[in-house]
């Protein structure tokens, strides 16, 4: 089955590390994305994880990949207001077509 | 390189009729993706065309419909509007079919009154 989920809402204070969790079903998946949203835009693509990575680091992000428990993880480092936003990771899977199966997003407000 | 645009970015229209949005892909990019997204669905696929022609498809009505240009732009029409219909229209691009990474535009606003 297709199914990623999220927990909806994530409250961090402002320089402190963001950890936004997403599991997934389908073992298939051979990318894994993280999107932002921000209000009334599209989705910016964040980063992505093929399936045969267990980490992936760019800069302030930091994406974890635990495919036996079909978890994946986005870790910002010192958080800023900037990044407050909707955060959705999706999967792509090879054999269906050139789709993403989103999440359902998580809200990240950041506090001062 | 200019990024994906979409037009309108805001449409409002009465129930039972039609609309048509547009997408115009990064320049190169072969693959035209749409998504619909709704407070309550989430995101969801529509369709991907490659090449001009539909290559998948989404669970969608038969009033959701699109087509693909020579140039690569896409439009998505939807026809005998409802209400339900009300959600923010997104186009991805890649670079060829079945490409992974996919490429978003700021997506189109349709309200249906």
């Amino acid at each position: 089955g297709e199914d990623v989920e999220q927990s909806l809402f994530l409250s961090v204070r402002e320089g402190d590390s963001s950890v936004i969790n997403c599991t997934y079903t389908d073992s298939s998946s051979t990318y894994l994305y993280w999107y932002k949203q921000e209000p009334g835009a599209g989705l910016q693509l964040l980063t992505y994880i093929f399936s045969n990575m267990d980490m992936k680091q760019d800069q302030r992000l930091t994406v974890l990949l635990n495919k036996k428990d079909k978890h994946l993880s986005l870790r910002i480092a010192d958080t800023q207001t900037g990044d407050s936003a909707i955060y959705f990771c999706a999967e792509f899977l090879r054999g269906g077509g050139n789709k993403l199966t989103f999440g359902t997003g998580t809200q990240l407000k950041v506090e001062l | 390189k200019a990024g994906v645009t979409q037009t309108p970015r805001y449409l409002i229209k009465t129930r039972g009729q039609q609309v048509t949005l547009s997408c115009s892909p990064i320049s190169g990019h072969r693959s035209v993706s749409w998504y619909q997204q709704t407070p309550g669905q989430g995101l969801q696929f529509l369709f991907e065309y490659f090449s001009e022609t539909q290559r998948n498809k989404g669970n969608f009505p038969g009033r959701f419909s699109g087509r693909q240009f020579s140039n690569s732009r896409s439009e998505m029409n939807v026809s005998t509007l409802e209400l339900g219909d009300s959600a923010l229209y997104l186009c991805a691009s890649s670079l060829v079919e079945y490409q992974e990474t996919q490429y978003f535009g700021p997506g189109t606003r349709l309200l249906v009154l």
